[in-house]
């Protein structure tokens, strides 16, 4: 099955700063590659997702790049905020979406 | 404008006493999950049915058991509730054939005393 794996697991960064984090992924059937936020006590939040045929995609201070030769892919949160404070997780999902694996989490610490 | 409702928000039973949590969507989505997510932690996938059909992870333990009578509805059955099954579960749904995106209701908090 597939196994996802993640780093950081732990990532802090002063205000302003970029972060990224980085996952890998064992099964060359998925092709969905979503990320969550979880802040404490509340449900995890879709922040951006990629699928297979797209190399990169950007939503304003986020993007996410997948490389699915060598079965990775990464976010990217640009001149970070205080509230970008969370844990963040990927995932890998297969073609109909049924089977999503998460990744172990990294928390993100802004420091003002 | 919720979603994915679950309730209750949060639950206490005692060690061995059977528990129910419920979850409702509105999203007319045909794939229902539970997780059970442990602080600093992965949401862990419990079961998920596609339809009405049940898929069930292979280390679920049997203490835990799931009902989805109709689309909208899912329940998650803990029969003998242990102090190591105290956590945070979500239900989430999303659709096949797209998006795939997730949709994760508020959580049940679990504390068994």
């Amino acid at each position: 099955g597939e196994n996802v794996e993640q780093h950081p697991s732990t990532l802090s960064v002063q205000e302003g700063d970029s972060a990224v984090i980085k996952c890998t992924y064992s099964d060359s059937a998925s092709n969905y590659f979503p990320w969550y936020k979880q802040e404490l006590g509340k449900r995890p939040q879709l922040i951006i997702d990629i699928r297979s045929n797209v190399g990169e995609k950007k939503d304003q201070r986020i993007a996410v790049t997948l490389n699915k030769t060598a079965k990775h892919f990464s976010l990217h949160i640009t001149e970070t905020q205080p509230e970008d404070s969370a844990v963040y997780f990927c995932a890998a999902s297969d073609n109909d979406g049924q089977n999503f694996v998460f990744g172990p989490g990294t928390r993100l610490s802004v420091l003002p | 404008d919720a979603m994915v409702i679950q309730n209750p928000r949060y639950q206490v039973t005692q060690f061995g006493k059977p528990v129910t949590l419920s979850c409702s969507q509105t999203l007319n989505h045909n794939v229902m999950y539970w997780y059970q997510q442990k602080s600093s932690q992965a949401p862990k996938l419990l079961f998920h049915y596609y339809d009405k059909d049940f898929n069930n992870e292979a280390d679920t333990p049997d203490n835990f058991q799931s009902r989805r009578p109709n689309t909208s509805f899912c329940f998650l059955d803990i029969r003998s509730p242990g102090l190591g099954d105290a956590a945070m579960y979500l239900c989430a749904t999303s659709m096949t054939g797209g998006p795939y995106e997730q949709y994760f209701g508020p959580g049940t908090r679990l504390t068994v005393t």
